[in-house]
């Protein structure tokens, strides 16, 4: 079965700075990852996809995230973050082909003034 | 664009009742998601659907069962609400094919049962 690990639960980081956060899979197959963002009492929105192909991803509102089978990691970066993107992210995984999906449990980042 | 609609933003049960969640999709997606999620947890999927009558297990079916009579809506069913079931429930559906390729999800529903 697959899982994540998302292994910051919290991260602060000051306006303007990079930001990473990271995400850790375990599969021993063939996955599709995904990075979801939810706003305070909203639903969860697509950040960015990896299907195949290269393995640097690029998504809305300039988050990138790279796909390291090696490692397997899926780690999402943003290199200048606005007080908007504070919110929660959650980082998602499937086995190719399968019809489920399964997250991790969340980071929560803060972008401080 | 897609959309997903939650009937209920807030819902307030007792113990006890049987409860309805019910979740519309109007992009003729084959697959559907119930998932709960409770903070420090993240999302956790209750059960998920792949076609009409079609259901399966998630992580945490306990407590819970589904319904999907028509490929549009998927319904959460919680048979005996009990306190530890107070949570936010979120639908997703996906498109059809080989594996999950996206998920669309709906506002969420806030379930508190006192």
């Amino acid at each position: 079965a697959q899982s994540v690990t998302q292994l910051d639960s919290q991260v602060p980081v000051f306006e303007e700075a990079p930001v990473e956060l990271r995400c850790n899979y375990s599969s021993s197959v063939s996955v599709y990852l995904f990075w979801y963002v939810q706003y305070p009492n909203q639903g969860l929105q697509l950040l960015l996809k990896y299907l195949s192909g290269s393995t640097l991803v690029k998504g809305i509102n300039g988050f990138e995230a790279e796909f390291n089978k090696s490692q397997t990691s899926f780690h999402l970066r943003k290199p200048s973050v606005h007080i908007s993107d504070t919110a929660e992210y959650f980082c998602a995984v499937t086995r190719t082909g399968a019809n489920n999906l399964f997250f991790g449990t969340g980071t929560r980042l803060t972008v401080i003034p | 664009d897609v959309k997903v609609t939650q009937s209920s933003r807030y819902l307030v049960k007792r113990t006890g009742e049987k409860v309805f969640l019910e979740c519309v999709q109007d992009m003729d997606h084959e697959n559907m998601f119930w998932y709960r999620q409770d903070p420090g947890l993240g999302l956790r999927l209750i059960y998920f659907s792949y076609d009409v009558k079609m259901k399966e297990k998630g992580d945490i079916p306990e407590g819970y069962s589904v319904s999907r009579e028509k490929k549009e809506r998927f319904s959460l069913i919680l048979e005996s609400a009990s306190t530890n079931q107070t949570s936010m429930y979120l639908c997703a559906s996906s498109p059809g094919g080989p594996g999950v390729t996206e998920a669309f999800f709906g506002q969420g529903t806030r379930l508190t049962v006192v």
